[in-house]
């Protein structure tokens, strides 16, 4: 069955450095989503992604944040000075349309630690 | 405002024994209605959704739900659950014209007793 992928699985980084998150989506979906998951706090969204660019995108969303379709494959979130407070787990989403019977599928995350 | 209450942080069950998660929801057009899970280490995986018709939805690994909209609630139940159950599960809801944003849930934490 085909699955979103996600690397690194957790990523350590010092405050001020940027990082980037990777993930790989279902082959044949077109709409990509990236939310975060604060320790003990619920899912967010941030982002939503088509046709190479932004659909929609939350408060949380600002422009420390960026996304990037690099590749056929591939779907990247840049955080460009990280922050204590992006402490988190990130999870990458696909679906095949954007209605609200398209079923997003995730990846399994990135935990992000920022020391 | 939008929300989803998960009102059970934590719940302990018996394997073989029944359960029943809780979600409210508050929103002002028809939701689409949504159950995850995520296993220690794991993805959110899809368990069922609810878009109209049938308010007794039933999903994946013995799973099922019931949309009552007089009590905006979508409660997930299972009536005889496996020490592979043990997650956390997470209820969601999207705008029926688009799932651009799913609107989560805190989540609800549940363990199996032997």
């Amino acid at each position: 069955e085909p699955e979103v992928t996600q690397t690194p699985s957790h990523q350590v980084t010092q405050m001020g450095q940027e990082v980037i998150l990777r993930c790989v989506p279902i082959s044949n979906h077109l709409y990509f989503y990236w939310y975060r998951q604060i320790l003990g706090q619920k899912v967010e969204f941030l982002v939503s992604f088509y046709n190479n660019e932004i659909s929609e995108k939350s408060e949380i969303f600002d422009d420390q944040f960026s996304v990037e379709r690099p590749d056929g494959s591939n779907f990247t979130l840049k955080i460009r000075s990280t922050k204590l407070e992006d402490s988190a787990m990130y999870f990458c989403a696909s679906s095949e349309g954007v209605s609200g019977t398209d079923t997003q599928y995730f990846g399994p995350g990135t935990r992000l630690t920022v020391l | 405002a939008q929300s989803v209450t998960q009102p059970d942080i934590h719940i302990t069950v018996s394997e073989g024994a029944s359960l029943e998660l809780r979600c409210n929801y508050s929103y002002g057009a028809t939701p689409y209605l949504f159950w995850y899970v995520q296993s220690p280490g794991q993805g959110l995986q899809l368990l069922l959704k609810y878009f109209s018709g049938d308010t007794l939805v039933q999903g994946i690994k013995g799973f099922e739900a019931e949309f009552k909209r007089s009590q905006s609630s979508f409660n997930l139940r299972k009536p005889s659950v496996h020490w592979s159950d043990a997650a956390e599960y997470f209820c969601a809801v999207g705008p029926a014209r688009s799932n651009y944003q799913l609107i989560w849930g805190a989540g609800t934490k549940l363990i199996i007793k032997p």
